[in-house]
């Protein structure tokens, strides 16, 4: 059973056009994240929520928008994709709470190609 | 703000050679230090943490340990397997109402049999 799945696994588009990555995670977790990882494997923290309420936004275009519709998804939908767009995107959920063991699990990634 | 430096790739080892990949950071307050690994084509994985100073992380045959008066979580591995080919990426961990994660840019390691 996957704790953090992501689908899709790859994404093909055009330009211009509107695209969602959805994610789920049946671990129990209260917080979930979006990072973005490019073409040198730097990752980065796009959002965080946290019971379905919007904990981080970092520097990230409007075009990028989260939604959480319960707290075991965190969607992420991209408006006018563009080149720069391109990159793996993460999903990772974590416990509200962190004792000793830090339960951060990511999904396997999904990568987005904008041509 | 917040950081974390870690050395450069592609690191290039033949099998069985010894692995050192630098880790320094910049925080405020006491943060906890993670080391993840992601293999090709796959997602990323803890593969070891310290959570105080002085803690040493292991896990298949990798360790770190947390030094405070150098702020630094170096890793290292005795003897490299072609199955270690990997990024490693070391991880700050900020505690608080956002418990952060802020990765470095990551380390290719690649090793030759």
């Amino acid at each position: 059973d996957t704790a953090v799945s992501q689908t899709p696994k790859y994404l093909v588009t055009q330009m211009g056009n509107d695209k969602s990555i959805k994610c789920e995670q049946n671990l129990g977790h209260d917080t979930m994240y979006w990072y973005k990882q490019d073409s040198k494997k730097f990752l980065k923290i796009m959002f965080s929520y946290n019971n379905k309420e919007l904990i981080i936004n970092e520097t990230v275009p409007n075009r990028f928008s989260p939604k959480s519709p319960d707290k075991a998804h965190l969607n992420l939908h991209i408006n006018s994709l563009e080149l720069g767009d391109s990159a793996v995107y993460f999903c990772a959920s974590s416990p509200t709470r962190l004792g000793v063991n830090y339960g951060y699990t990511f999904g396997s990634g999904t990568r987005l190609t904008v041509v | 703000g917040d950081s974390v430096t870690q050395m450069e790739g592609p690191v290039t080892l033949s099998e069985e050679a010894f692995l050192t990949i630098n880790c320094t950071y910049t925080a405020t307050g006491y943060p906890s230090l993670f080391w993840y690994v992601q293999y090709p084509g796959e997602g990323l994985q803890l593969l070891l943490k310290a959570t105080k100073a002085d803690d040493k992380g292991s896990n298949k045959g990798f360790e770190a340990t947390y030094r405070k008066e150098t702020t630094s979580f170096h890793l290292e591995k005795g003897s490299v397997q072609v199955s270690d080919s990997a990024v490693y990426f070391c991880v700050l961990f900020i505690r608080g109402a956002t418990n952060k994660l802020i990765f470095g840019t990551g380390t290719l390691l690649a090793v030759q049999p």
